[in-house]
């Protein structure tokens, strides 16, 4: 069974650009979850969306958005990068319904911003 | 708020020995429990989950958990220095739009 995927594995750009980030869940999941990791800091939650929806959102501003498409795959944009936006941005994927949503990991896109 | 806490170590332990990882949490409402284990560099790898009191166990993975403590704990028997990695611990509610919450994660080295 292929595990959660991202895309690109590395993403340089610089301050005021706009970054899109892609991520496809396990096959049968319908969660995709984002999340932020800064350098020596832990798991920042950023966006959920489920069945196409966004069902939560974190502590961000709104240049940090996504959506997630009818096969459940799901993209992160951030728009005005910021020096600070740089970071490992993990996307993990889980089934619906479930009570407990254990969560799956992608390999994550390193973004750098200049 | 809730909150995860976790000491960050790092925990150091020699080869073949018991590792000992620990987790307190601070929303009672809280029904499931998981740890991850992270490589540097890598994304975070979930290891086991535990949702009832007591131990469970999967090869040299053992997690415990005590509800009315607010308590979780990994013990890592026959510790490798492969198992040398950031350990994270999440807790969550069942359903709802519930979101995990993580703890900043335990540094782990496995010295030879």
């Amino acid at each position: 069974e292929a595990g959660v995927t991202q895309s690109p594995t590395h993403l340089i750009k610089t301050r005021g650009q706009q970054a899109t980030l892609r991520c496809s869940p396990i096959s049968g999941h319908t969660s995709v979850y984002w999340y932020q990791q800064a350098l020596g800091l832990g798991l920042q939650f950023l966006l959920w969306y489920d069945e196409g929806e966004e069902r939560n959102r974190g502590n961000f501003p709104p240049r940090f958005s996504g959506r997630q498409f009818p096969n459940y795959s799901s993209e992160l944009n951030v728009n005005a990068l910021e020096l600070e936006d740089s970071a490992l941005y993990l996307c993990a994927s889980s089934y619906s319904g479930t009570s407990f949503r254990e969560q799956f990991f992608g390999p994550g896109t390193r973004l750098t911003v200049l | 708020q809730k909150e995860v806490e976790q000491n960050s170590g790092p925990l150091s332990v020699p080869e073949g020995a018991i590792a000992s990882l620990n987790c307190t949490y601070s929303d009672r409402g809280s029904q499931s429990f998981f740890w991850y284990r992270q490589y540097s560099g890598k994304s975070p790898e979930l290891i086991m989950f535990i949702y009832s009191n007591g131990d469970k166990e999967d090869g040299r993975f053992t997690a415990q958990l005590n509800k009315a403590s607010q308590y979780v704990s990994l013990l890592i028997r026959d510790s490798q220095p492969s198992d040398s990695a950031t350990y994270l611990c999440a807790v969550n509610r069942a359903g709802g739009s519930y979101i995990p919450t993580f703890g900043r994660g335990t540094s782990l080295i496995v010295h030879p």
